[in-house]
């Protein structure tokens, strides 16, 4: 089974830290993503990656950057948190092959910024 | 652009009733649509998928869609409601790119 870890569930920062989310997974998937998931919302797509080194911004990347070394870590930063990051963040990573193919998705970081 | 609606934020059945989510989407070209759950402090796993083959399109745990092209639309049906199945559910849709558009979920509660 294809496994997606992000390093932390919960995660509480102050205004102003840069924060590092971390996204593994374990099948050898070219494509990630980020997504934040807000009430009301919905996923909304960060940025995505669809081999290392290379990202693309998805809908919503202001305040966001993102690495990718290796092909199977994807990072997430917030160089300068702020409280409307407060929200639960989702990984995902999906085989070369596009839309069609599945997503698998880690459990989420839930962060919160005071 | 693609977009994909889900009417109703918040769904409630009686346990052993229909559950019936509701999506609809907007597209030019034939989409490729998903259904999603997200079951309490988890990640989403997929439901099922359409893919451009079959219009029925059955899932895990006993759920089902129809695509229906005339209505722009791919509900989301099972025909008897278990209380394990409370959740967020999710429609996405994607055209041939890599990027997938989510609706905005159905929180579905399961009266006893």
């Amino acid at each position: 089974d294809v496994k997606v870890t992000q390093s932390s569930r919960y995660l509480v920062k102050r205004t102003g830290e840069k924060v590092f989310l971390e996204c593994v997974q374990d099948m050898d998937h070219e494509n990630m993503f980020w997504y934040r998931q807000d009430p009301g919302l919905g996923l909304r797509l960060i940025y995505f990656s669809y081999d290392v080194k290379m990202k693309e911004k998805g809908d919503i990347p202001e305040g966001y950057s993102v690495s990718r070394e290796k092909k199977e870590r994807f990072s997430l930063i917030l160089e300068s948190a702020s409280t409307n990051q407060t929200s639960m963040y989702l990984c995902a990573s999906t085989p070369l092959t596009p839309i069609q193919e599945t997503q698998y998705f880690g459990p989420g970081t839930r962060l919160l910024v005071l | 652009a693609q977009s994909v609606t889900q009417l109703g934020s918040h769904v409630s059945v009686s346990e052993g009733a229909l559950v019936l989510l509701r999506c609809n989407y907007s597209s030019s070209v034939p989409p490729y649509l998903f259904w999603y759950v997200q079951y309490p402090n988890q990640g989403l796993q997929l439901l099922l998928k359409y893919t451009s083959a079959a219009t029925l399109v059955k899932g895990i745990n006993g759920f089902e869609a129809e695509f229906k092209k005339s209505e722009t639309s791919f509900h989301l049906t099972k025909p008897s409601a278990h209380m394990s199945d409370a959740a967020e559910y999710f429609c996405a849709v994607g055209f041939g790119n890599e990027k997938l558009t989510f609706g905005t979920g159905t929180r579905l509660t399961i009266i006893p």
